[in-house]
């Protein structure tokens, strides 16, 4: 175990749906950061989030947002999605934006 | 795996064979470097990190080696187990011109080990 949870750990929405992807660490960690890993791109950095402030957003469509309630919470919050959005979506943390990054476990989702 | 559909380097060896896995870096401004591996269905897990002001450092039957001239990292595993096969990533950091720090992270090398 990293200290780095999220759920659901797999989802399958349809292309209506609006979902929720949920991350907490439990480290202590002042950053967050969402990625996508999917089957034809190697790790794509999308949010970070430094002291819940977002600090880069890396030309990701709108029907992905985040959120960042608290330094130990992190959401990404979907919206009709694309089959194409269906990938492993990473979370990871660490103490400060861009050093040493623990990750979660991921959530599988699958837009149909 | 994750990987599947992406043609990624892939290295294969026997049970017990010491394993080489290496990577090229961007930046000759990067000055921090981690490698992580990641196993089928997980995400990726910190194996060891090393600072540009070294050359070697060893962990548990890992070691990192960087040659910061030709900007070149390598993992290497001793005495490889079924265990070790997962996607290895190494990963550079540096400042951005915003003064922040970035993470980059390689496509990564898929290592098999053989019984």
């Amino acid at each position: 175990e990293t200290g780095v949870t999220q759920t659901p750990r797999h989802l399958v929405m349809g292309m209506t749906n609006k979902k929720s992807l949920k991350c907490e660490q439990h480290l202590g960690h002042n950053a967050m950061y969402w990625y996508k890993q999917s089957a034809k791109k190697p790790l794509e950095l999308m949010f970070v989030y430094s002291l819940e402030e977002r600090v880069e957003n890396n030309s990701v469509p709108s029907r992905f947002s985040p959120e960042c309630p608290n330094s130990s919470h992190l959401f990404l919050h979907l919206h009709t999605l694309q089959p194409e959005d269906s990938a492993l979506y990473l979370c990871a943390s660490s103490q400060e934006s861009g050093l040493l990054q623990y990750f979660g476990p991921g959530t599988r989702l699958t837009v149909l | 795996g994750e990987s599947v559909g992406l043609h990624l380097p892939t290295l294969s060896v026997q049970e017990g064979d010491n394993s080489i896995i290496n990577c090229a870096y961007s930046n000759s401004a990067s000055d921090y470097f981690i490698w992580y591996k990641q196993e089928s269905g997980k995400g990726p897990q910190f194996i060891i990190d090393i600072r540009s002001n070294m050359d070697k450092r060893q962990g548990q039957r890992v070691t990192v080696l960087l040659n910061k001239t030709v900007k070149h990292l390598s993992l290497q595993i001793a005495a490889t187990q079924p265990g070790d096969s997962a996607v290895y990533f190494c990963a550079e950091n540096m400042h951005q011109d915003t003064g922040r720090r970035a993470l980059t992270f390689g496509s990564g090398t898929r290592l098999q080990v053989q019984p």
